[in-house]
């Protein structure tokens, strides 16, 4: 267990609705991490939160968006979903901020099923 | 853009046999990271590297940095049935190579089965 949280377990909606996706980190850690894997494409950062703040972006577009609530629970909304982003979705967390060396604990995931 | 390549993509041995699996890139890292994935689940840290030559040990597992930042490998000792599973390798950035963002850059990883 590496004390990162994911709800829901598995999400089944259709396109073109809005889901939120949920984490809360590890005890002590300010970064949270959001990450992609599909089949194809592999496991893809999207976007980093650290304490409340927008630290880095990935590969996210934009219907997708993020935010990290005071308590450091973070939040991944994607809207007018689509089949393609039908995924693995992983939070990670980390107790540094930035480029120094960071190590990251991933949550179970969520895995998203458009029909 | 950073990319890991991971080779082989794919890896059938018997139990008891040795391997290694390989972590290669043309960027310059920071540091990296080993973790194993299970189906349906999250990857698990197993080690992180950070200065160049530098060997990790982790009972049958054996990591490398390569001298330049730029490779890694993970070679397992008379592998167990245990050992099953996708090995990961991920990568922060050296700023100087053009990184800047904070999220991990992962390899598509080492599909590895030990059969019994």
């Amino acid at each position: 267990d590496s004390g990162v949280t994911q709800t829901p377990k598995h999400l089944i909606t259709a396109t073109g609705q809005r889901v939120t996706l949920r984490c809360s980190p590890r005890s002590g850690d300010l970064s949270v991490y959001w990450y992609q894997q599909s089949l194809d494409q592999g496991l893809q950062f999207l976007i980093q939160y650290y304490n409340g703040e927008e630290r880095a972006k990935g590969n996210i577009l934009e219907r997708f968006s993020a935010q990290q609530f005071p308590d450091l629970h973070s939040e991944l909304n994607l809207s007018s979903l689509e089949l393609g982003d039908s995924a693995l979705y992983f939070c990670a967390s980390s107790v540094r901020s930035g480029v120094e060396v960071g190590e990251q604990y991933f949550g179970p995931g969520t895995r998203l099923t458009v029909t | 853009t950073q990319l890991l390549e991971q080779s082989p993509q794919f890896l059938s041995i018997q139990e008891g046999e040795n391997l290694t699996v390989y972590c290669n890139s043309s960027s310059v890292f920071s540091s990296l990271q080993w973790y194993r994935q299970e189906p349906g689940e999250g990857p698990v840290l197993l080690v992180t590297v950070v200065t160049g030559g530098e060997v990790k040990k982790l009972k049958r597992l054996t990591f490398q940095f390569g001298d330049a930042r730029k490779d890694s490998s993970l070679h397992i000792t008379a592998a167990q049935p245990g050992d099953t599973g996708l090995y990961l390798c991920a990568g922060t950035p050296s700023p100087y190579s053009g990184g800047g963002a904070d999220g991990l850059t992962f390899g598509k990883g080492t599909h590895l089965i030990i059969q019994p």
